[in-house]
């Protein structure tokens, strides 16, 4: 089974609709990320959370929330979706590493929404 | 703020021969870690390489190598004996550290697409 999982993988929706994209990790991670990624412009941070309880606006947080259900769990909503949030969105997480140092995003296989 | 650049919006390279991939960023820290990320047509994100700022040797990871030079704040990926799977986005990454202003969080560059030819 993958290590971070993202559902759907898929999503068409409308203008105005809400909606939530999950992540789920089995790597025992604390820290999770959300990321946008557009054609061209590369991943933007949008969330992230380093425990249950410590969530944090990324680079482009506005019309996004979040939850950290538990450490394992960490969800995406677009309240009131719009056409130029359609992208292809990724769940990311990471430990700490060894003495606070490199920890590895390890990335979940990303959600494409589509919003007409 | 850090800013990481890749110039090469594409690339293409023979199968079996070398092809280095260009990144270039922009940071007034002196502790931070680098990474090349590979994104096949599948769209998995996948970690190919990571450097450490503090480390002047540059890291490698069988065919894939890098090219740090801290002064230039170059950080490029060479790929040796190119194979038909290395066909990718490559996405450069800057994170900094131990936890410096970015919180951890990594930034990409734009991402290079990388075409092998049999």
């Amino acid at each position: 089974d993958a290590d971070v999982t993202q559902t759907p993988r898929n999503r068409i929706t409308k203008t105005g609709k809400r909606i939530m994209l999950e992540c789920s990790q089995t790597k025992g991670h604390d820290r999770m990320y959300w990321y946008r990624q557009d054609p061209g412009l590369g991943l933007r941070l949008i969330y992230y959370s380093f425990d249950v309880k410590d969530i944090n606006k990324g680079e482009i947080s506005d019309g996004y929330s979040v939850s950290r259900q538990a450490q394992a769990k960490f969800s995406l909503s677009l309240e009131s979706a719009i056409p130029n949030q359609t992208a292809l969105y990724f769940c990311a997480t990471s430990d700490l590493g060894l003495a606070g140092g490199a920890d590895t995003q390890y990335f979940g296989p990303g959600t494409r929404l589509t919003v007409l | 703020a850090q800013t990481v650049t890749q110039s090469q919006p594409e690339m293409s390279v023979q199968e079996a021969e070398t092809v280095t991939l260009s990144c270039t960023y922009d940071t007034s820290e002196s502790d931070y870690y680098l990474f090349w990320y590979k994104q096949p047509p599948s769209r998995q994100m996948i970690l190919v390489i990571r450097q450490e700022a503090y480390k002047q040797q540059n890291a490698t990871e069988n065919r894939f190598s890098v090219n740090f030079q801290k002064a230039a704040k170059s950080f490029s990926l060479k790929i040796s004996d190119s194979q038909l799977g290395d066909a990718a986005m490559y996405f450069c990454a800057y994170r900094s550290a131990p936890y410096g202003g970015s919180q951890g969080n990594l930034i990409f560059g734009k991402g290079t697409k990388l075409s092998v030819k049999p």
